[in-house]
C-alpha cells in the first residue's frame, strides 16, 4: 500500500524559505512514477507545484519556477521541496504526490504552512 | 491555452444525475481525471483516463470527453457526494500539470 507523508515546519517568517519534505513508504520512488507537490490556500483551489523523477528531471509550474526546488533521496526513499521567498500568498495546505501519466494517484494527507512573522 | 475551466457551483436532486464539465485546449489530446475533495480532507481520485474508476470508488461515478470537454457524471447522486470537484490533466508539452478551479456540488 502506498503511502505518503509531508513533514516540515509549520510556520515560516516572510521572505524566509519554506521546506518540506515527502516520506513515502510502500514503494519505491526509483520505480518508473514522478512525484510532486501541490498546495492549497485556505478555501481555494488546487495549484501544482512541480515533480521529480528519481532521476533528477524536474518540471516546475511557470508562475514559481523561479522560487522552487524539488529534489529527491533515494536512499530515504523520500522527496523534498524548497520554496525561497515566500509571502503570506504562499499560506496554503502542502500535498505530495505520486504522478502517473494521467494522474495523481495517491497523496499525502497534506500539512498546513502559514507564514507569518 | 494552458488552462482547464469549471462551473464554480452545481447543485443535483438527491438520487438524480448530475454532469460536472471541465473545459481545456489540452484535453484534445490528453483525458482528464477527477478528484473529489470532502471539507478537510486530501482529494481523492474518482475517475481517470478513458474508462477507469479506482477501487472501491462507486460506478454511479463515469467519465467521458468531447473534443475539448471532460466531463463527470454522478448518475444518482447520494448525500455522501456532495463535495467540491477537480478536474486535471496535462498541457500540450505533457509534462505540466494542470488543475481546474474546482466545482462545489451540492447535493439537495
Amino acid at each position: 500500500q502506498v503511502e505518503l507523508q509531508e513533514s516540515g515546519p509549520r510556520l515560516v517568517k516572510p521572505s524566509e524559505t519554506l521546506s518540506l519534505t515527502c516520506e513515502v513508504s510502500g514503494f519505491s520512488i526509483t520505480t518508473g512514477y514522478y512525484w510532486g507537490w501541490i498546495r492549497q490556500p485556505p478555501g481555494k483551489g488546487l495549484e501544482w507545484i512541480g515533480n521529480i523523477f528519481h532521476s533528477g528531471t524536474t518540471y516546475y509550474n511557470p508562475s514559481l519556477r523561479s522560487r522552487v526546488t524539488i529534489f529527491v533521496d533515494t536512499s530515504n526513499n523520500q522527496f523534498s521541496l524548497k520554496m525561497s521567498s515566500v509571502t503570506a500568498a504562499d499560506t496554503a495546505i502542502y500535498y505530495c504526490a505520486r504522478s502517473a501519466y494521467d494522474r495523481e494517484d495517491y497523496w499525502g494527507q497534506g500539512i498546513l504552512v502559514t507564514v507569518s512573522a | 491555452s494552458s488552462e482547464l475551466t469549471q462551473d464554480p457551483a452545481v447543485s443535483v436532486a438527491l438520487g438524480q444525475t448530475v454532469r460536472i464539465t471541465c473545459q481545456g485546449d489540452s484535453l484534445r489530446t490528453f483525458y482528464a481525471c477527477w478528484y473529489q475533495q470532502k471539507p478537510g480532507q486530501a482529494p481523492v481520485l474518482v475517475f481517470y483516463g478513458k474508462n477507469n474508476r479506482p477501487s472501491g470508488i462507486p460506478d454511479r461515478f463515469s467519465g467521458s470527453r468531447s473534443g475539448n470537454t471532460a466531463s463527470l457524471t454522478i448518475t444518482g447522486a447520494q448525500a455522501e457526494d456532495e463535495a467540491d470537484y477537480y478536474c486535471n490533466s496535462r498541457d500540450i508539452s505533457g509534462n505540466h500539470v494542470l488543475f481546474g478551479g474546482g466545482t462545489k456540488l451540492t447535493v439537495l
